[in-house]
């Protein structure tokens, strides 16, 4: 199994809304990771999680709360979120966060912020 | 800090072979990854270089030289479904030891019968 599921597929949020999108692998990888991509740019990332700890948070506002409730789940929290912030959000998971380790993408969640 | 570039659109014929340049700087590199990314789709690894030299995976290939900073992705046997962006990621080990990767912006590919 070389996949990695999210859900929703789809999300329209109001800005007072709270949603969470949700990600998982089933492949062992230790090194689970949030990107947010906009069109027609590449993705940026977000967070990274290795061993379930955060490790990186590439200054994120915190309206966007990552969690990694075990190695195999990834969620990210969204509270107070601006129209700016609608986008494609990936996730990606790899062996180690290290050296040749291949990320694998999810198919990512399309946001809108209305 | 980072700064990768890479063309922004390049056509092609099917049946052709195009090479798709990238550049980049980096204070701490570590890896240079090529994915493909179809319209609406999540990215793909195609390959990955460490050392200098050519990597090879079937139609793909991938070449890098640390020392000019640069990598290309070769295509051979265009094929329509080869139609999609094109991404250049550079894995930076940060500070804390940890390892980021950074994606160029994408060249768009485009494969015309």
């Amino acid at each position: 199994d070389t996949e990695v599921t999210q859900t929703p597929k789809h999300l329209v949020m109001g800005m007072t809304n709270k949603k969470s999108l949700k990600c998982e692998q089933h492949m062992g990888h230790r090194a689970m990771y949030w990107y947010k991509q906009k069109a027609k740019k590449p993705p940026e990332l977000m967070f990274v999680y290795s061993y379930e700890k955060l490790s990186i948070n590439e200054s994120v506002p915190s309206r966007f709360s990552p969690e990694c409730p075990n190695s195999s789940l990834l969620n990210l929290h969204l509270h107070a979120l601006q129209p700016e912030d609608s986008a494609l959000y990936l996730c990606a998971s790899s062996q180690g966060d290290r050296g040749s380790y291949e990320q694998y993408f999810g198919p990512g969640t399309r946001l809108t912020v209305t | 800090g980072q700064n990768i570039d890479q063309p922004t659109e390049m056509t092609a014929t099917e049946g052709a072979i195009v090479q798709i340049n990238c550049t980049y700087q980096t204070s701490g590199f570590n890896g240079l990854f090529w994915y493909q990314q179809h319209a609406g789709e999540a990215p793909t690894f195609l390959s990955y270089n460490v050392l200098d030299g050519l990597e090879e995976k079937g139609r793909f290939s991938s070449f890098l030289s640390r020392s000019k900073g640069y990598s290309y992705l070769l295509l051979k046997e265009l094929q329509m479904k080869d139609s999609a962006s094109y991404l250049c990621a550079v894995r930076d080990l940060a500070s804390a030891g940890y390892s980021t990767l950074t994606f160029g912006k994408g060249t768009m590919l485009l494969v015309s019968p």
